[in-house]
């Protein structure tokens, strides 16, 4: 399955929201009726953390301003008010099935 | 918790056998994997194991070449790479599940054990 996110470079601006978009080469819902879909979030120099899970569940300790949304094949993280430690590289992946794969990555940097 | 050991400088066609030690959860009840990435590059998953080791899976690019396994009694990932090449060259990261199976997110990371093949 291939991911494709957009934008790959998205420059922000503190309080504003912020949003990328993800998209499979096919449908990402499992028979459960659960998208498989997440969303990591890669600071400078850190390892990645699980931002969302199952398309659009906080994982534990993520701030409510990141919000997972879509089904299918069409997927959108959003950033509700962008704080300066929001920086870094975000990805999606699907786990619908092995390989997982992640998109390519958008970075998102302070204006 | 986790922590992955192991990374070295390897020929090519070496192998080389990664650990990852967990601990502050229960280890058998979460599926497991790998997942690895070349400094300034992308993200790799290239392999997962399910919480009794009942189901495996990998990337195209280790198929055949890597097999990943667990202990649970030990709280411990493995993964034995052999036939290494060039492009293995990355950092390892040991990954833990939401779940049993390999559908959930990956929720714990390691700090990552690095790899470098080359002659």
């Amino acid at each position: 399955i291939v991911m494709t996110q957009s934008p790959l470079s998205l420059p922000v601006t503190p309080g504003e929201p912020a949003s990328i978009s993800c998209k499979s080469s096919q449908s990402l819902v499992h028979s459960s009726g659960y998208n498989c879909l997440d969303w990591y979030l890669q600071k400078p120099g850190q390892s990645p953390q699980l931002l969302i899970y199952l398309g659009s569940t906080r994982a534990a300790g993520v701030p409510e301003r990141f919000s997972g949304s879509g089904s299918g094949t069409d997927f959108t993280l959003k950033i509700s008010r962008v704080e300066a430690d929001d920086v870094g590289i975000y990805y999606c992946m699907q786990a619908l099935e092995t390989p997982r794969t992640f998109g390519q990555g958008t970075k998102v940097e302070i204006k | 918790h986790l922590v992955e050991s192991g990374g070295a400088l390897v020929q090519p066609g070496k192998s080389l056998r990664l650990s990852c030690s967990a601990s502050g959860f229960r280890f058998d009840d979460f599926a497991m994997s790998w997942v690895r990435q070349v400094p300034g590059k992308g993200l790799e998953w290239i392999s997962g194991i399910t919480w009794n080791g009942a189901n495996r899976g990998y990337a195209d690019s280790v198929q055949g070449r890597f097999t990943i396994a667990r202990d649970n009694d030990q709280n411990s990932l493995f993964l034995q790479m052999d036939s290494l090449r060039v492009e293995d060259t990355a950092i390892y990261f040991c990954t833990k599940d939401t779940s049993v199976g390999l559908r959930g997110g990956m929720d714990v990371w390691g700090q990552g054990t690095t790899v470098i093949v080359s002659s």
